[in-house]
């Protein structure tokens, strides 16, 4: 069956430092990959998407990457600010009509 | 443009009961899709509404049941509620049933089943 994984539950990091989350999908052979945050008992809201035949897609201190090889997409936020704390969900998309979500990271950065 | 929004934002209902969840999808969007996000976890999708049939569902039982109408609101109807169907609902619109594109959520229905 599907499944998609996001590396832990939970990631802490100093302000400043790069925060980087994983996402891993097996049993899929998505189209594009979407990144998303959530903010406590808020709906999710749109970061980037990344269609399979790019490597690389950055949006001011966001880079995501996709490896359709590994079956693995990275997600980096850069010089993190405690504003960026917020629980983050990857969305693989293949050319099905729906989309599904993984768990999600929670990341918490400290001052 | 209005954004995607849902109601009610709160409710409680008791277990056997039936719930009615609504949403109003963004303006000039066609396809709406139901998740339902128990605490700590990710959204899970319930099903998908494309001009008002059913084109895509999850691992749902068919207690789980929606309605889009000819505007693209829909509508997410639970009959026989479980203590376990208590989570926060959420809805998001996109302008095209398939392709690439983002989803818009709304800011979801939280159920609590006592």
């Amino acid at each position: 069956s599907q499944k998609i994984e996001q590396n832990s539950e939970a990631l802490n990091i100093q302000e400043g430092k790069t925060a980087t989350l994983t996402c891993n999908y097996t049993n899929y052979s998505p189209a594009y990959l979407q990144w998303y945050r959530q903010d406590p008992g808020r709906g999710p809201v749109f970061l980037l998407l990344i269609r399979e035949n790019e490597k690389e897609k950055r949006k001011e201190r966001l880079k995501v990457t996709f490896d359709t090889t590994l079956k693995q997409s990275l997600f980096h936020i850069t010089a993190s600010q405690p504003a960026d704390s917020a629980t983050y969900l990857c969305a693989p998309q293949d050319n099905n009509n729906d989309m599904r979500f993984g768990a999600g990271t929670r990341l918490t950065v400290k001052p | 443009e209005t954004g995607v929004t849902q109601s009610p934002t709160h409710l409680i209902k008791t277990r056997g009961q039936q719930v009615t969840l609504r949403c109003s999808s963004q303006s000039g969007h066609n396809t709406v899709s139901w998740y339902q996000q128990a605490l700590g976890q990710g959204p899970q999708f319930i099903f998908q509404y494309y001009r008002e049939e059913e084109n895509g569902r999850g691992n749902f039982p068919p207690r789980f049941s929606g309605l889009q109408f000819p505007n693209y609101s829909s509508e997410l109807n639970v009959n026989a509620l479980e203590l376990d169907d208590s989570a926060l609902y959420l809805c998001a619109s996109r302008p095209r049933t398939s392709g690439a594109g983002e989803l818009f959520f709304g800011e979801g229905s939280r159920l609590t089943v006592l």
